[in-house]
């Protein structure tokens, strides 16, 4: 069975620091990929990234980065100088890609206040 | 521009009544799902379609009713069934199993 662990459930940090938002994943895939959403008040989930189980490569894109580590089981995700508007709660994903399925496992979430 | 569109945004219901949630994409993406979401809470999914006139339940379907007539459309119905209806629903579509969903506004039901 797919399982994602977001084990810190709300965050706050002061604008310009630097947060990590931890994700641990199970799964018994041998391939499989990784996604992280971010969803602000308005309530619509913005797609942010999608990894590949073969690419351990770490993924930067502007102040947003991504370190995936298959040994550990972890895809966590990294904002440098962090802004007011980087507050939502952040959600990492894990489809399911046996025999068919569609079923994509989030997390819980992680809410991240970031305070003027 | 391409997307995803939910209606109505905030939909209230008496205790009772069946209620259908729209849900529209013109992204030409095969797969479309809804997820129902309760405060903090992850996302669940109700029910997805890979194709048009194919569907099928996910983890919470009891209470539910779907429909895939056209490629563009994904229409969930609520039923007086489902016994806790209140919640946030959000409707996503993607190209395939193996690529990211993208997500709608989401409508917010609420049971009176």
């Amino acid at each position: 069975a797919q399982k994602v662990t977001q084990a810190q459930t709300e965050i706050s940090v002061v604008e310009k620091e630097d947060v990590t938002l931890d994700c641990v994943y199970e799964t018994r895939d041998t391939t499989y990929y990784l996604f992280w959403y971010k969803q602000p008040p308005s309530g619509e989930l913005v797609f942010l990234i999608r990894r590949n189980s073969f690419d351990e490569q770490n993924e930067i894109s502007g102040r947003y980065s991504w370190n995936f580590q298959k040994s550990t089981s972890s895809f966590n995700f990294t904002i440098t100088a962090s802004q007011v508007v980087d507050s939502a709660v952040y959600f990492c994903a894990l489809p399911s890609i046996g025999a068919g399925s569609y079923q994509l496992t989030f997390g819980k979430g992680t809410k991240l206040s970031v305070i003027p | 521009d391409g997307g995803i569109t939910q209606s109505p945004k905030y939909l209230f219901r008496k205790e009772g009544q069946n209620v259908t949630l729209s849900c529209e994409q013109n992204l030409n993406h095969d797969a479309m799902y809804w997820y129902r979401q309760d405060p903090g809470q992850g996302l669940r999914l109700i029910y997805y379609s890979q194709i048009v006139n194919d569907f099928q339940k996910g983890d919470i379907a009891e209470g539910y009713s779907v429909s895939r007539e056209k490629k563009e459309s994904f229409p969930l119905t609520v039923t007086s069934a489902q016994k806790n209806p209140t919640a946030f629903y959000l409707c996503a579509s993607s190209k395939d199993r193996y690529n990211e969903q993208f997500f709608g506004p989401g409508t917010r039901l609420t049971v009176l």
